[in-house]
């Protein structure tokens, strides 16, 4: 089965720029999904199809995809920032569709 | 706007059978995917499976044996069913649409913790 990797954690002080990273064979060739999940809340979409941002999330929150690694970029980190990020593919390399997430990287602003 | 609510029994004892229901107000579950993901406390999120529309299912490989997704147009619900459950299944369980295939789950249930205990 497919396996995604992410960094169990990255710090950042207020107003510098995070960058969580995914890791997957080829993850370039998939669609990456990035999810923001804030402690007792339900995770909430951050960015889709590797690069793009739904409707009501800051444009300081973007992606980029290539090779074997995939990256959230947060610029102009705050407070309200501090969350759990999970990326998230489809991988068909079975046959049939499953849907695979990183294990989490907890993001903590100093 | 589509809202999704998961809703189903807190505890479940072991052995049994976890039943859980997602009620989709704000748009048919006759289009899409619906996923089942899971969250054990304190850690990540874990995909248990889908229904599409067409009521074809897919389920993660490692729970495939025990789950169940089916999916009840009249009541614009989907279910949720895996059996022979233990502590191990303890987690928050949250139901979700993606729009497509490849597409990420775009919208999400408030989840509702079950907990595996006699």
């Amino acid at each position: 089965s497919y396996v995604l990797t992410q960094p169990p954690s990255v710090s950042v002080a207020p107003g510098q720029t995070a960058r969580i990273t995914c890791g997957g064979n080829n993850i370039g060739s998939k669609s990456v999904h990035w999810y923001q999940q804030k402690p007792g809340q339900a995770p909430v979409l951050a960015v889709f199809d590797d690069d793009d941002r739904p409707s009501g999330i800051p444009e300081r929150f973007s992606g980029s995809n290539s090779g074997n690694t995939a990256t959230l970029t947060i610029s102009r980190v705050e407070a309200g920032d501090e969350a759990d990020y999970y990326c998230q593919v489809w991988d068909s390399s079975a046959d049939h569709p499953d849907v695979v997430f990183g294990e989490g990287t907890k993001l903590t602003v100093l | 706007q589509v809202q999704l609510q998961e809703s189903g029994p807190g505890l479940v004892k072991p052995s049994e059978t976890l039943s859980l229901t997602c009620t989709v107000s704000g748009g048919s579950i006759s289009s899409y995917y619906w996923s089942w993901i899971r969250q054990p406390p304190g850690k990540g999120l874990e995909w248990i499976g889908f229904i599409f529309s067409s009521g074809s299912t897919n389920y993660n490989p490692s729970l495939t044996s025990r789950v169940t997704v089916s999916a009840d147009t009249s009541k614009n619900q989907f279910s949720l069913k895996l059996s022979s459950v233990t502590a191990a299944d303890t987690a928050v369980y949250y139901c979700a649409r993606h729009l497509s295939y490849i597409a990420a789950a775009r919208d999400w249930g408030q989840g509702t913790l079950v907990t595996v205990s006699s």
